[in-house]
């Protein structure tokens, strides 16, 4: 089946400071989404990228979709403590359901 | 805000009870699905229903009974349910059952089996 790597596990920052994470795929993908945690929340679609290299923007977040379509990141400039949460990659490659990856655990130090 | 409403938010049970876990969305959406999260763990597919007709169960126990009374309505039965089945199960409906469409998220019901 396919496998999903997201990373770092957890982040911890001094508000202001950036982050990224990152998201790797075993395979080529047909898109990706993104999705964000809060602490005791559910989660909140954030994005979707579908073309390869594509870049799209929110404010201070940056998401980026590989050249080969098997990669992505999700970039934060300037962290505030809103931004605090688990970020998750979920993987579509084709007529299969999304496969989550593990999330990176951002903590945001005041 | 979220729209897609379940009820109950918070859910204790012994291993004999017999409960339902319900949700709801009136954001016209042809596909529902339900999720198991543990914490600190991502969200873990359990059924997906479309157009109101279960199209994957991905080897959940028969503990665990799913039905869609109708396009706006998902209910997840639940029997004789063992203390590892305790998590945050997340309703989420899209648009149709494409892989490419947005999930949205319910808040969840939080389950305690003693």
């Amino acid at each position: 089946g396919q496998q999903v790597m997201q990373i770092p596990q957890y982040q911890h920052v001094q508000e202001g400071e950036d982050f990224t994470t990152y998201c790797n795929s075993s395979t080529t993908l047909s898109n990706i989404q993104w999705y964000k945690q809060r602490p005791g929340g559910h989660p909140v679609f954030l994005i979707q990228l579908v073309k390869s290299g594509e870049v799209k923007k929110q404010k201070r977040l940056t998401f980026q979709f590989g050249e080969a379509k098997k990669n992505s990141s999700l970039h934060i400039t300037a962290t505030q403590t809103t931004d605090v949460g688990t970020y998750f990659c979920a993987l579509n490659s084709g007529n299969t359901p999304l496969v989550f990856g593990k999330g990176t655990r951002l903590s945001v130090i005041a | 805000d979220t729209e897609v409403t379940q009820t109950p938010k918070h859910l204790v049970m012994g291993m004999t009870n017999k409960k339902s876990l319900k949700c709801e969305q009136h954001m016209g959406h042809r596909a529902m699905y339900w999720y198991k999260q543990k914490a600190k763990k991502p969200p873990e597919l359990m059924f997906v229903y479309s157009y109101e007709k279960l199209s994957i169960n991905e080897s959940v126990p028969s503990r665990f009974s799913p039905e869609c009374p109708n396009s706006s309505l998902l209910n997840l039965h639940l029997h004789a349910l063992q203390p590892e089945d305790s998590a945050l199960y997340l309703c989420a409906s899209s648009r149709s059952q494409g892989f490419d469409q947005p999930q949205h998220f319910g808040d969840g019901t939080r389950l305690s089996i003693l």
